[in-house]
């Protein structure tokens, strides 16, 4: 089975201007959560989205938006970009299923350089 | 707020088992014990989870106490391939979704 793929891996965008990240799930996954990595805060979860719906989100402001459409490929869009966005963008997913000890599995993320 | 703490960083030397510690002492009954590594800005890389009994996989063997409060990631014969950042994650049953809290993890370091 392929595992999550992220495209693009690497982007290098300006203030101001706006981004769009594509995750393609592992294959009968329905669940795919979204988190941003950087060097100051760490890991951490800005959504999930299941069944085309938004589920869960994270403490994020309103620049961060996403979507997932009905074959369960998730995109996310930051708006307005901001020097503080560049960071490691890190997909994953899961059956989704809303019991414990289920496992997400991650993508090799999207790295993001905002000049 | 991550609910575990783990030691900031240990050495192993190659060949050894690296026995790596985390507390979670107010882990709830519903709550499993996650295992994730990440190695130098990869995405992480799920490694082993329990509920209460040890767990015993190809790549690692997960032991947790009977309080559950700690638990160690054993990794009965490291290499150099094994440096890495190794995050103990508790996440239970969510009324919406799912998502892992992570915390700074311990960084592994495998010396020749």
């Amino acid at each position: 089975k392929a595992g999550v793929t992220q495209t693009p891996r690497y982007l290098i965008k300006t203030r101001g201007q706006q981004v769009t990240l594509s995750c393609s799930p592992i294959s009968g996954h329905r669940s795919v959560s979204w988190y941003q990595q950087t060097p100051g805060q760490g890991l951490q979860f800005l959504f999930e989205y299941f069944s085309e719906t938004q589920r869960n989100k994270g403490n994020f402001p309103g620049r961060f938006s996403g979507r997932q459409f009905s074959n369960s490929r998730s995109e996310m869009n930051v708006s307005t970009l901001e020097l503080g966005d560049s960071a490691l963008y890190l997909c994953a997913s899961s059956l989704g299923g809303l019991q414990g000890g289920e496992t997400q599995y991650f993508g090799p993320g999207t790295r993001l350089l905002v000049l | 707020d991550a609910k575990t703490t783990q030691p900031t960083s240990m050495d192993c030397a190659e060949g050894r088992a690296a026995n790596l510690p985390c507390n979670h002492s107010t882990i709830s009954g519903n709550e499993y014990v996650y295992w994730y590594r990440q190695i130098h800005s990869q995405g992480p890389q799920y490694i082993i989870h329990g509920l209460k009994n040890n767990e015993t996989n190809e790549m690692a063997s997960l032991i947790i106490t009977e309080d559950r409060k700690s638990s160690t990631l054993i990794l009965p014969h490291a290499t150099l391939r094994d440096t890495a950042v190794y995050y103990c994650i508790v996440k239970g049953y969510m009324d919406y979704g799912q998502n892992f809290v992570f915390g700074p993890g311990t960084r592994l370091s495998v010396l020749p």
